[in-house]
C-alpha cells in the first residue's frame, strides 16, 4: 500500500491565510523531504528534515518520527505559493524516494 | 546550482516503437533516478543508479531499461512502447543520504 499519506489532497486560500499541509507515513525512514511543484514544472526542494523543525522564510517544516508525520506549514499564502507541494520519504541505502500524491493550494489574491 | 537536463522535452511516439529519454547532470551526483508522474499516482520510481555502470530497479521497472555510461548520463530506454507508458518522466541526482535529490525539466512523452 501507499507508504505516504499526503493530506489535504487541495486546499484554496485567499492571500495571507496560513496553510497546514500533512504528510503521514507508516515505514521506517531516513528523512522527509519536501518539494514544490509549479503547474508543468519541475519539482525544487524545499525542506531535507530528518527529525525536528526547520524554517524557511514563510516557510517551516516539522518531521516527529515517532509520530510517523511531517507538516509543511506556509504563512502569509501570496498568489505565488500556488502549485502543487509534495512530501517524499526517504528509505533504505539508496536514498530512494516514496512521493506522497501531493497538495494543490491556490491562492486567490 | 545542481543543474540536470533532460532531452528531449516532448515527444510522440508510436506503440511498438522504441524510446530513449536522456538525462544529464553536471553535478557530479553518484545517484541518479528516474521517475514517472501521473495523475493519482504522484511521482514513482522507475529506475536509478549509484555510479557509471550500475542501474538498479525501482518501484515500476517493468517495460524500461536504464544505462547508466558515465557519471554524468542516465538514460531511461522503453524498448517496446505501449500506451500505457504516455507519463511525464523526471531525471533527477543527488549525493545520496543526507542530501536531497535534484530534478531535471521533464520530458512528456506521448504513445499512440
Amino acid at each position: 500500500g501507499q507508504q505516504v499519506q499526503q493530506s489535504p489532497a487541495s486546499l484554496v486560500l485567499q492571500e495571507g491565510e496560513n496553510a497546514e499541509l500533512q504528510c503521514n507515513f507508516s515505514t521506517s525512514l531516513n528523512s522527509m523531504q519536501w518539494f514544490y511543484q509549479r503547474p508543468g514544472g519541475s519539482l525544487v526542494s524545499l525542506f531535507y528534515n530528518p527529525s525536528g523543525t526547520k524554517h524557511s522564510g514563510r516557510l517551516t517544516s516539522t518531521t516527529v518520527i515517532k509520530e510517523r508525520r511531517s507538516s509543511l506549514h506556509i504563512s502569509s499564502s501570496q498568489t505565488t505559493d500556488s502549485g502543487t507541494y509534495l512530501c517524499a520519504l526517504e528509505q533504505g541505502t539508496g536514498s530512494k524516494l516514496s512521493f506522497g500524491k501531493g497538495a494543490k493550494l491556490t491562492v486567490s489574491p | 546550482e545542481a543543474a540536470v537536463t533532460q532531452s528531449p522535452r516532448n515527444k510522440v511516439a508510436v506503440t511498438g516503437g522504441k524510446v530513449t529519454l536522456s538525462c544529464n547532470q553536471t553535478n557530479n551526483h553518484n545517484n541518479m533516478y528516474w521517475y514517472r508522474q501521473d495523475t493519482g499516482h504522484g511521482l514513482r520510481l522507475i529506475h536509478y543508479s549509484y555510479g557509471a555502470g550500475s542501474t538498479e530497479k525501482g518501484d515500476i521497472p517493468d517495460g524500461y531499461k536504464a544505462s547508466r555510461p558515465s557519471q554524468e548520463n542516465f538514460s531511461l530506454i522503453l524498448e517496446l512502447a505501449t500506451p500505457s507508458q504516455t507519463s511525464v518522466y523526471f531525471c533527477a541526482s543527488g549525493l545520496g543520504r543526507w542530501d536531497t535529490q535534484y530534478f531535471g525539466p521533464g520530458t512528456r512523452l506521448l504513445v499512440l
